[in-house]
């Protein structure tokens, strides 16, 4: 497609399940950003991928969030043992080339999945 | 680690009112980024500014940069129904961090 696409874009689980949450990035993209957007709150930064490689995950708030992206292209964001404050959109965003968050390249960004855990 | 704030939080304005919207911080950025955020979307990015007293124009919009690089302004004249949407700052030094932003509301 012509955007970042993510998937499922709704998803409801009880708490202590474990989800995972996909991304598709513009093809071609070298760069791929997670970030966590709470309700009334702006997105915050969770990890950055360039191409496979997991440069930047400072943002991952505990050891219970997994993110992956094994051949450089798609992307998923797991959750283990989901906690109600985990309840959040999650977005996900691609750029064209390697300069990190910081990097002044355009960040296309996802839909997002929006993930509420009861 | 940057906090920026953004002001007003929310506001309601009818079409063709003129509106301003604030980015603050107490720390210096090297760019500063401006998004605008509809419902059951991601963020598109508007503008980039990175010198101290940049103004740049898009349309309707007009973003400043600060002098020292700490603050940002976006203007919005003769607002219209179709600018309604959630308005994000964002910029950094180590990571990008985003404002909360300003929600935004133009009645026809």
């Amino acid at each position: 497609g012509a955007g970042v696409s993510q998937s499922p874009r709704y998803k409801v689980a009880k708490r202590g399940q474990d989800v995972a949450l996909r991304c598709d990035p513009i093809s071609g993209h070298v760069s791929l950003f997670w970030y966590q957007q709470a309700l009334g709150q702006g997105p915050e930064f969770l990890t950055y991928f360039q191409n496979e490689a997991q440069l930047d995950k400072s943002g991952l708030p505990s050891d219970r969030f997994f993110a992956e992206r094994p051949e450089g292209s798609v992307s998923t964001l797991k959750i283990q043992r989901t906690q109600q404050e985990d309840s959040a959109v999650y977005l996900c965003a691609s750029s064209l080339v390697s300069g990190g968050p910081l990097s002044t390249d355009t960040q296309y960004f996802g839909p997002g999945t929006r993930l509420t855990v009861l | 680690t940057q906090l920026l704030e953004q002001s007003p939080q929310f506001l309601s304005i009818q079409e063709g009112e003129n509106l301003t919207v604030y980015c603050n911080s107490s720390s210096v950025f090297s760019s500063l980024q401006w998004y605008r955020q509809e419902p059951g979307e991601g963020p598109v990015l508007l503008v980039t500014v990175v010198t101290g007293g940049e103004v740049k124009k898009l349309k309707r919009l007009t973003f400043q940069f600060g002098d020292a690089r700490k603050d940002s302004s976006l203007h919005i004249t003769a607002a219209q129904p179709g600018d309604t949407g959630l308005y994000l700052c964002a910029g950094g030094d180590n990571d990008m961090r985003f404002g909360a932003g300003t929600r935004l509301t133009v009645k026809p």
